[in-house]
Parts: C-alpha cells; structure tokens; sequence
C-alpha cells in the first residue's frame, strides 16, 4: 500500500482481555517500530524489527506486551491481561533503512480504550 | 539515554505570522527528525535533518549538531499548520526514536 496501515483503528476492551492490534508497513521497508503514545505526550518508543528479528524489545512496558513480525512483512502487538494504564494511541512506523537512519513514516495508530 | 527537549511548549499565532521552534538534545545523535502531528492525530514526518538546513515550501529546519540543537521554522502560517510539533532523535543504537514532548501549536484566522 501507499502508508503504514494499522487496524482496527479503535479498540475497546475490558480490563483482563486479551487484544491484538495490527500493522501492515510500508511494502519493501526494512525497519518496523511500535510506539505508544498517552494522551498529551509525545510518543515512547516500545519495540524495533529488521525484517522478521525483533532487535530491541526494551521499550515493552511488561511482559504482557508481546509483538511479532514472522515474515518480516505484517506485525502484531499483542497484549495480554489489559490493564486501565494500557489505554493509549499505539502507533506502528516503517523505514527503509536497517537503523533510524531514514524517515519514519507512521501509521494512523490504534486508539486503545480499557474499560 | 537521549533526552530531548522541546520549546516554546505552546503558541499562538495570528494567521500569516512566522515563528521558530526549537529542540535541544543532550547527546551527539546521528539523526534528528520532526513531525506534525494534527488535530486527527496523524502524524506526519516533516525533515529528516541530521545536520545542516532543509526547506520545503514554508517550512524549513535547522541542525547544528555540535551544539545539540534544532529549530523548524514556520513562515506565513496558516491554520492547517494547527497542531503539535515534535522533534525526535535516535537513540545510540538506531533502533529508536526518542520524542521530545511537543510544541502545541494553534493559528488563528
């Protein structure tokens, strides 16, 4: 596609469920990067792939958080046991380049509401 | 690790002003981008500007990387530049980006 693709764009969940939220990048780019955003803040970086390799997971919050890329296309943050503090836009970004060194073009994001 | 700090946190503006936003960072970065964020939430990447100068259209940036500083400026703004700004830097590995918190920006007509 032309952008970044996240979906669903908003998400709805109880305290407790499970949820999966989805991102399709930008065809051909190498880099792919989770990122959440609370309200009123910038947004904080959670986990990075190259290709299929998840290469740095040190932004996930706990080990609720689980993200994957298995063919180093679409990737899918998965949290488990949602908690009210999860509430946040989580925003999906790709590049080109194996590091930072290139512009990251973001998805529209998944507006995460835990009731 | 990287902090990033971004000023004014906001402004406001009469349509058809200019203004300047800057961004401080504590370490050397290798790269150093900004973003527009609007009102839907979209966020948009404006430059990528390790060093040096960019312009495009109305909008230009500045890196002086050696004294870990940013500016973006804005010239003749419009309403549709309503919105938050956000520059960010890569962390020392180049697997991240590290936000600064925004300069909230709102132009009247």
């Amino acid at each position: 596609g032309a952008g970044v693709s996240q979906s669903p764009r908003y998400k709805v969940a109880k305290r407790g469920q499970d949820v999966a939220l989805r991102c399709d990048p930008i065809s051909g780019h190498v880099s792919l990067f989770w990122y959440q955003q609370a309200l009123g803040q910038g947004p904080e970086f959670l986990t990075y792939f190259q290709n299929e390799a998840q290469l740095d997971k040190s932004g996930l919050p706990s080990d609720r958080f689980f993200a994957e890329r298995p063919e180093g296309s679409v990737s899918t943050l998965k949290i488990q046991r949602t908690q009210q503090e999860d509430s946040a836009v989580y925003l999906c970004a790709s590049s080109f380049a194996r590091t930072t060194n290139q512009p990251q073009h973001f998805g529209d994001g998944t507006r995460l509401s835990i009731l | 690790g990287i902090q990033v700090e971004q000023s004014p946190p906001d402004l406001i503006l009469q349509e058809g002003a200019n203004s300047t936003l800057r961004c401080n960072f504590s370490d050397s970065v290798n790269n150093l981008q900004w973003f527009h964020q609007n009102p839907w939430g979209q966020l948009i990447n404006l430059f990528y500007i390790p060093s040096g100068t960019k312009q495009n259209g109305r909008l230009s940036a500045t890196t002086v990387a050696t004294e870990r500083y940013s500016l973006l400026y804005i010239s003749s703004s419009q309403t549709t530049d309503s919105g938050v700004y956000f520059c960010a830097a890569a962390n020392q590995a180049g697997t991240a980006l590290i936000f600064g918190k925004g300069t909230t920006l709102s132009v009247s007509s």
